[in-house]
């Protein structure tokens, strides 16, 4: 089936302008998870949902760094007015009920550039 | 709290000889353990992981791994090593304590194989 999907691919952004990064999860799947991976880097947790509900928001960075996913389902993470340290791989996973409770799925990312 | 380290930064061996990349954890509680793959612009898979029951795991592609929680390791081993097996591997633990929703990502070992 549909794996997680992730839009856009590549996003440059000029400094200072806002952005949104789209997660599709897998169909069914409760749980949406948001990582940001710096160049050279693993990837560090940024915020988890379960449905509707945000549930742990502990790694987002700033104020700045905004998430949703007002119907349980596709979820959107915004940046405002953004940095070049913002530049790095957004990575969205996906767990669903019917997989091990620690399973999460991982979508191909979203490569940002702050210029 | 938790933590793994990834003791190889890079490895490199030659084309049907043994691999093995390093990871020793620390972890609170109970941990999961995982280790994913990441080939270029490719989203991150799932190799293996070990959820308390068998410390020997085993997963996709012949890769395996063993739990060993007096020396805090879970080590990924391949009897032989394939050109495909060139990627970016990560060693991942969450606190299942926690509900497993927090991965914490190793920093990434490199293998290289050659002919």
């Amino acid at each position: 089936g549909a794996g997680v999907s992730q839009s856009p691919r590549y996003k440059v952004a000029k400094r200072g302008q806002d952005v949104a990064l789209r997660c599709d999860p897998i169909s069914g799947h409760v749980s949406l998870f948001w990582y940001q991976q710096a160049l050279g880097q693993g990837p560090e947790f940024l915020t988890y949902f379960q449905n509707e509900a945000q549930l742990d928001k502990s790694g987002l960075p700033s104020d700045r760094f905004f998430a949703e996913r007002p119907e349980g389902s596709v979820s959107t993470l915004k940046i405002q007015r953004t940095q070049q340290e913002d530049s790095a791989v957004y990575l969205c996973a996906s767990r669903g009920l019917a997989a091990s409770p620690d399973t999460q799925y991982f979508g191909p990312g979203t490569r940002l550039t702050v210029l | 709290a938790q933590s793994v380290t990834q003791l190889d930064s890079h490895v490199s061996v030659s084309e049907g000889t043994p691999v093995l990349l390093r990871c020793n954890y620390s972890s609170s509680y109970s941990p999961s353990l995982f280790w994913y793959v990441q080939h270029p612009n490719k989203g991150l898979q799932l190799l293996l992981k070990y959820t308390s029951a068998a410390t020997l795991v085993k997963g996709i592609n012949g890769f395996e791994a063993e739990f060993k929680k007096s020396e805090t390791s879970f080590h990924l081993t391949k009897p032989s090593a394939h050109m495909s097996d060139a990627a970016e591997y990560f060693c991942v633990v969450s606190d299942r304590k926690g509900g497993g929703n927090k991965l914490t990502f190793g920093t990434g070992t490199q293998l290289k194989v050659e002919l």
